[in-house]
């Protein structure tokens, strides 16, 4: 069975605090892994696709790596409005309809 | 565009009404999806559409949900019996064939009280 798995389930930042946010994903076949941000009260909102090892994906403060095995998002000098939850999702290779997988997902707040 | 509408906003009922969902997906856009949304479970996917036809349903919890898409404009869940179990807040999303990025709805909040 596909999963996938957040870490840390909450993060803590200082205005311009760097970090890292982890997904590691076991899949029969990847077609692809999403990463989705959600504010409060609000639905996902998509951010990345990524299809294989290696590949990277930039969008201001933040960026989005991809190994076999897991994925990361980068968030470089972040401000007090990159504060929200951050969701990975992976779509297996047996799936063509866009099934997704979420994590439980990583709660980020920034202060100023 | 609007972006995927969903109504109500909010619902609160009892347990054992009736609760039907609604969702307009972006113009366009044929494929469609339900989750629902936990503090426990966190984002679920319960069933999707492609073309207006079920997909997949594996997700639905119970007989007591059921769903519809009966054109391109307009999907429902409906849950018959409600109970407390089913608060959550209920998605919608859609997609265009071929793309990658589901566009969310803003979520339905359901209380079975």
């Amino acid at each position: 069975e596909d999963q996938v798995t957040q870490s840390p389930e909450a993060l803590r930042l200082q205005e311009g605090e760097s970090s890292s946010l982890n997904c590691s994903y076991t899949v029969s076949g990847l077609r692809g892994l999403f990463w989705y941000r959600q504010d409060p009260g609000k639905g996902p909102e998509f951010l990345f696709t990524l299809y294989s090892a290696g590949e990277e994906k930039e969008k201001e403060r933040l960026k989005a790596t991809l190994t076999k095995k897991e994925s990361f998002l980068h968030i470089t000098a972040p401000k007090p409005e990159d504060s929200a939850t951050y969701l990975c999702a992976v779509q297996a290779t047996t799936d063509s309809w866009g099934k997704l997988q979420f994590g439980a997902g990583t709660q980020v707040v920034v202060t100023p | 565009d609007a972006g995927v509408i969903q109504s109500p906003r909010h619902e609160v009922t009892e347990m054992g009404q009736e609760v039907t969902l609604r969702c307009k997906p972006i113009s366009g856009h044929n494929s469609l999806f339900w989750y629902r949304q936990t503090m426990m479970r966190g984002l679920e996917l319960l069933i999707y559409f492609n073309n207006n036809v079920p997909i997949d349903d594996s997700g639905m919890p119970e007989d007591r949900f059921s769903a519809k898409m009966p054109n391109a404009s307009f999907s429902t869940l409906k849950i018959q019996p409600s109970e407390p179990r089913d608060s959550a807040v209920y998605f919608c999303a859609t997609r265009l064939a071929g793309d990658n990025e589901q566009f969310f709805g803003p979520g339905t909040r359901l209380t079975v009280l």
